[in-house]
Formats: C-alpha cells, structure tokens, sequence
C-alpha cells in the first residue's frame, strides 16, 4: 500500500491564482481530513470528511473548497489565493473503528507570492 | 476539547529514557489520550494511544494515572532519530478518525 499521497511536493502561486491540492489513499478508509501548519504551529483542520459526498468545515475553511466524489480521493482547492495561505498542507485518512489514529501524507509546501 | 499542556522543548542524550508529560486537567469522561510524533518536513505520525493506567506497544509507553489529569509519554532508550517534535491530543473516542486538534507540542532533541 502506498498510503497517502499528496501531490505537488512544492507549489509556489501568484495572488489570486487558483489551484487544487490532490490527495489520495489506498487504504479504503471512510474518514479524510485537511490540516494546514504554519511555521513553528501545530497543524489547524480546514475540512473533513466523512465518507463518498460528505464533506464538513473545520477550524479554518475560509478559502479552500473540498469535495469527495470518491473513497480514495479528497483534494483541496484554493479559490484564490492569498499570501496568507502560504503554509504546510497535509492530507490524513482514518477508519471507522479508529479512536485517534489518523494516517498522514508528506504534505504540500505552498508558497503565495 | 480538553486543553493540554506539555512543555515547549526537552533536551536529551542518546541512551537514556525521556519522560513527557501533559496536562489535561478537563479532561471528559469520554475522552482518550494520543501521541503523535513529527518530524520535520514530515506529517505527524501516531505513536500511541490510552484511556486509563498504562499502554505499551514497539515505540513507547503511555502512563495514564487514576485521575486522568495528566499523561506521560515514556520513550526509553532514544536515539538521535527520536529527535521530533511530540503532540499530546485529548478527544473523545471517534472525533479523532475526523478532527484532531493539535497544539504546538514538545519538541525533543536528542543530543549524541
């Protein structure tokens, strides 16, 4: 099993270019999440989902769109984007007899210039 | 969400056990205590997850007392490879498949 992935690596965007951020996992789990971690912070939930065509906000969802249209997949798209979502962005999957145990992607460096 | 409290950084040597300890004291009846590890350039890494007295598995071991009050994460024998930064999280069973809340953690450095 791969896991989770994430692509890009790295993505460094202009103001208000748009992009998606793409997240997969191999793993058949119904949960998936997006977290955002700045320098030197933890890691802060933007959205979540819950399985296929459920989706939900988290603690800052300002910006970002989410949909899943399948299990293995989950990408995150920045409408426009701004310098201050310059920041690590990492993708997690869990299942549903899981208590805590999130399963994390390397991540996406963002750059917003 | 119980609020937690760990020390900002810890300092070790190679060879010896480090002890990291977090504090929650609101802690919900329904709530379950897990460790993660990072490091950098990485996403976090479960370590370890209890409800109650003590848990031990490959990597760690996880000190719950009665009250619950607090958390201790035991590492024994670390390496420089154990050298991460450490997140104690408290949630009810189940919120954490969907929505952990991570605060700015310990980070550890182990010296040679």
């Amino acid at each position: 099993n791969a896991g989770v992935t994430q692509t890009p690596k790295f993505q460094v965007l202009k103001t208000g270019q748009s992009m998606t951020l793409q997240c997969a996992q191999d793993m058949n789990h119904e949960y998936m999440s997006w977290y955002r971690q700045d320098p030197g912070m933890g890691l802060r939930l933007i959205h979540y989902s819950v399985g296929a065509g459920i989706t939900d906000q988290g603690e800052v969802p300002n910006g970002y769109n989410v949909s899943r249209s399948t299990t293995e997949d989950f990408p995150l798209r920045l409408l426009s984007a701004a310098p201050s979502q310059t920041s690590v962005y990492f993708c997690a999957s869990s299942t549903g007899t899981s208590g805590s145990e999130q399963y994390f992607g390397p991540g996406t460096r963002l750059t917003v210039t | 969400l119980a609020k937690t409290t760990q020390p900002i950084s810890m300092d070790s040597y190679e060879g010896q056990e480090v002890n990291i300890t977090c504090s929650h004291n609101n802690i919900a009846t329904n709530d379950y205590i897990t460790w993660y590890q990072q490091f950098p350039s990485q996403g976090p890494r479960f370590i370890i997850q209890g409800y109650k007295t003590k848990v031990t598995n490959e990597v760690a071991s996880l000190f719950i007392p009665a009250d619950r009050k607090s958390s201790t994460l035991s590492l024994p024998r670390v390496s420089l490879s154990d050298t991460a930064v450490y997140y104690c999280l408290v949630a009810p069973w189940g919120t954490g498949r969907r929505a952990l809340t991570f605060g700015s953690g310990t980070r550890l450095q182990v010296q040679p």
